[in-house]
C-alpha cells in the first residue's frame, strides 16, 4: 500500500509569489496534518483537517491556508511568501482525529526554498 | 507552555557503542510521549511512543521510558549500528489536542563503523 504521498518534492519561488503544495493520505485515513520544519529544528504544526474540516491550527499567519477535499487528499497554500518560509513541508494523515495512543503517518515532504 | 527540550547533537559514536538522548518536557495534564527517527531522504518515522506514566516504549532495540517524576523520555540502545544513523526527535501530544504533536529540534546520530 502507498503511504502518505507529498507533491511537489521540491520547488523554488521568489518572494510575494504563492505556492500550492500537495497530500495524499494513506488509503483509509481521514485526517490530515500538515507541519513546517525549519533547517535544523523540529517540525511545527500548521494545521489539522478531518474530514473537510478544520480541527486544530498552529500559531501561522493567516497567510497560511488549507483545505481537504472529498477524497481526504488536501492542500496547503501559502501567499505572499517570505524568506522565512523556505522549509520543509511534511503532510501526515491518521485514522481518527483523536485518541492519545494513534500515529501520525508522514510524507516526505516538499522542500520549498524562497528566493 | 508545552514544550520538549533535547540534548543537542551531533553525537557521533562507534559501532556497538550505547546510545543515550536526552529528551525533557514541560507539559500541562498527563501528555502522550514519541520518539521519531528521520533517516536521510526520508520521511519521519515513528520510534516508540509510551502513554502513562512508567511506561517503556520499545522498538528495534530501542527504548525509552516515561519518567514523571523527572519530566524526561531518555532514549536508550545498548549497541548502535551504522543504520542507526539518523535525526532522532523527542515529541509530545497533550489530551485534548487532537493530533498536534509538540517535537524537539532534533538530535542528529552519527556511528562510524
Amino acid at each position: 500500500d502507498a503511504g502518505v504521498t507529498q507533491s511537489p518534492t521540491h520547488l523554488i519561488k521568489t518572494r510575494g509569489q504563492h505556492v500550492t503544495l500537495r497530500c495524499s493520505p494513506i488509503s483509509g485515513h481521514k485526517s490530515v496534518s500538515w507541519y513546517q520544519q525549519v533547517l535544523g529544528q523540529g517540525p511545527q504544526f500548521i494545521f489539522q483537517y478531518y474530514e473537510k474540516e478544520e480541527r486544530g491550527r498552529g500559531n501561522f499567519p493567516d497567510r497560511f491556508s488549507a483545505r481537504q477535499f472529498p477524497n481526504y487528499s488536501s492542500e496547503l497554500n501559502v501567499n505572499a511568501l517570505l524568506l522565512g518560509d523556505s522549509a520543509l513541508y511534511l503532510c501526515a494523515s491518521s485514522l481518527v482525529v483523536g485518541g492519545a495512543t494513534g500515529e501520525l503517518f508522514f510524507g516526505e515532504g516538499s522542500r520549498l526554498t524562497v528566493l | 507552555g508545552n514544550s520538549v527540550t533535547q540534548m543537542e547533537g551531533p553525537v557521533t559514536l562507534s559501532e556497538e557503542a550505547f546510545l543515550t538522548i536526552n529528551c525533557t518536557y514541560t507539559a500541562t495534564g498527563y501528555p502522550s510521549l514519541f520518539w521519531y527517527v528521520q533517516y536521510p531522504g526520508e520521511g519521519l518515522q515513528l520510534l516508540l511512543k509510551a502513554t502513562k506514566a512508567d511506561d517503556k516504549g520499545s522498538n528495534k532495540g530501542f527504548e525509552a521510558t516515561y519518567r514523571k517524576e523527572t519530566t524526561s523520555f531518555h532514549l536508550e540502545k545498548g549497541s548502535v549500528q551504522v543504520s542507526d544513523s539518523a535525526v532522532y526527535f523527542c515529541a509530545l501530544r497533550v489530551p485534548g489536542s487532537s493530533y498536534k504533536l509538540i517535537f524537539g529540534s532534533g538530535t542528529r546520530l552519527l556511528v562510524r563503523p
